[in-house]
């Protein structure tokens, strides 16, 4: 298994452009979770889902859209970015609700300047 | 909502020493509790948990007991190496399987 994988690991954006973090896994995890970790500061939740077809806003969804069209696939895109968005952007899936063990991919490091 | 508060860092210890990092949460309920570890550019992952009150979680050499008289739920290692040289999270579970992650504590080993 390779787990939770995300791609690319390093973008630098201009401001206004987009782009889509890519993250998948192969685990069959119902579960799937977008972070972001900003440098000193805990993981805050941006959004989530709880299966194919179904997403829901966490923390701070501004700015940031995702879809769920298979069970293995999560993406998350950034329209019009903003030097705020500047950050770390952890992907994560997780089997089920019970017990929230959550498994990471290795992060996707984002400049926007 | 539930919230985790955990020291701050960074720690600094020598090799052999031993190591407490504190955590406290405040919650509606009983929710499970985590401890992450982030190692220089990895994603995070689990190293251990406990699930009710009283439950001791460990892993590594690391432990951490569940107190729900105090809302802790403390990291310990008697005896810390380099290679546990990371930042530590605490986080706590909430509802529709989100956790709640503490700003997380760095540490560094030397040798």
């Amino acid at each position: 298994n390779a787990g939770v994988t995300q791609t690319p690991k390093f973008r630098i954006l201009k401001i206004g452009q987009s782009m889509t973090l890519q993250c998948t896994q192969d685990m069959n995890h119902n579960y799937m979770y977008w972070y972001r970790q900003d440098p000193g500061m805990g993981l805050k939740l941006i959004y989530y889902s709880v299966g194919a077809g179904i997403t829901d806003k966490g923390e701070v969804p501004n700015g940031y859209n995702v879809s769920r069209s298979t069970t293995e696939d999560f993406p998350l895109r950034l329209e019009l970015a903003a030097p705020s968005q500047t950050s770390v952007y952890f992907c994560a899936s997780s089997p089920t609700e019970r017990g929230i063990e959550q498994y990471f991919g290795p992060g996707t490091r984002l400049t926007v300047t | 909502g539930n919230s985790v508060t955990q020291m701050e860092g960074p720690v600094t210890l020598s090799e052999e020493a031993f190591l407490t990092i504190n955590c406290t949460y405040t919650a509606t309920g009983y929710p499970s509790l985590f401890w992450y570890v982030q190692y220089p550019g990895e994603g995070l992952q689990l190293l251990l948990k406990a699930t009710k009150a009283d439950d001791k979680g460990s892993n590594k050499g690391f432990e951490a007991t569940y107190r729900k008289e105090t809302t802790s739920f403390h990291l310990e290692k008697g005896s810390v190496q380099v290679s546990d040289s990371a930042v530590y999270f605490c986080a706590t579970g909430n509802q529709g399987g989100k956790l709640i992650f503490g700003q997380g504590t760095e540490l560094s080993v030397k040798p």
